[in-house]
């Protein structure tokens, strides 16, 4: 069974704080991890991907990847209202045809 | 932008009728998706395609489903008998080599 787990939230920081999100996935053979983003009642918007292990930088995000202990995380710096959403982690198995996500952990920005 | 179509927008139907979802990929893309969203749920994946078959199907996927390319844009999801916990946001993707983008879902209502 190929298992992505994330603590379902809610997360909730004060703006300008940093958010961390984590991600846990079963399938040692996966090769590709995502990060999308999900407003209530939207589809998933992708947000970053990462392929190889250590770290990944796209403006204020950064996302992380350990393939050894096979965790996965996002890192939101400076983070804004317009940032609340939920976040859903996913994992493409080796094959490059299944791509599996987790529940989301939902994340509030207070002002 | 290119972007994942994907029609009707809502369809409501009763038990036990037929629906088809359409779907339009990215003109490009050589690798389509199916996934399900029940209310308040994690992102289900229901099946893959590729090359004019299926190449994933997830136990979600059975025979109550099918899924067809009948020409060289649309990718239709066919749900038959429909039941009451077929209720959820069905979102079609597509992708190239590794990011998938998603259509903006068509909502299904079984009453």
């Amino acid at each position: 069974q190929k298992e992505v787990e994330q603590n379902s939230g809610p997360l909730s920081v004060p703006e300008g704080a940093i958010a961390s999100l984590n991600c846990t996935y079963s399938d040692r053979g996966s090769q590709s991890f995502f990060w999308y983003r999900q407003y209530s009642g939207k589809s998933p918007e992708l947000i970053m991907f990462i392929y190889s292990n250590g770290d990944k930088e796209d403006g204020r995000f950064t996302a992380q990847l350990n393939k050894a202990s096979q965790y996965v995380s996002l890192l939101i710096r400076d983070s804004q209202p317009s940032d609340s959403a939920t976040y859903l982690c996913a994992v493409m198995a080796y094959n490059n045809n299944d791509m599996r996500f987790g529940a989301g952990t939902r994340l509030t920005v207070k002002p | 932008e290119p972007e994942v179509t994907q029609t009707p927008s809502h369809q409501v139907t009763q038990m036990g009728q037929e629906v088809i979802l359409r779907c339009v990929p990215i003109s490009n893309h050589l690798y389509f998706y199916w996934y399900r969203q029940i209310l308040g749920q994690k992102v289900e994946f229901l099946v893959s395609f590729y090359n004019n078959e299926i190449s994933e199907k997830s136990e979600i996927f059975d025979d109550q489903f099918s899924v067809e390319r009948p020409d060289g844009s649309n990718f239709t999801l066919k749900i038959r008998s429909t039941k009451l916990e077929d209720s959820a946001m069905y979102f079609c993707a597509s992708r190239t080599v590794r990011e998938l983008f998603f259509g903006e879902g068509s909502r299904l209502t079984v009453l």
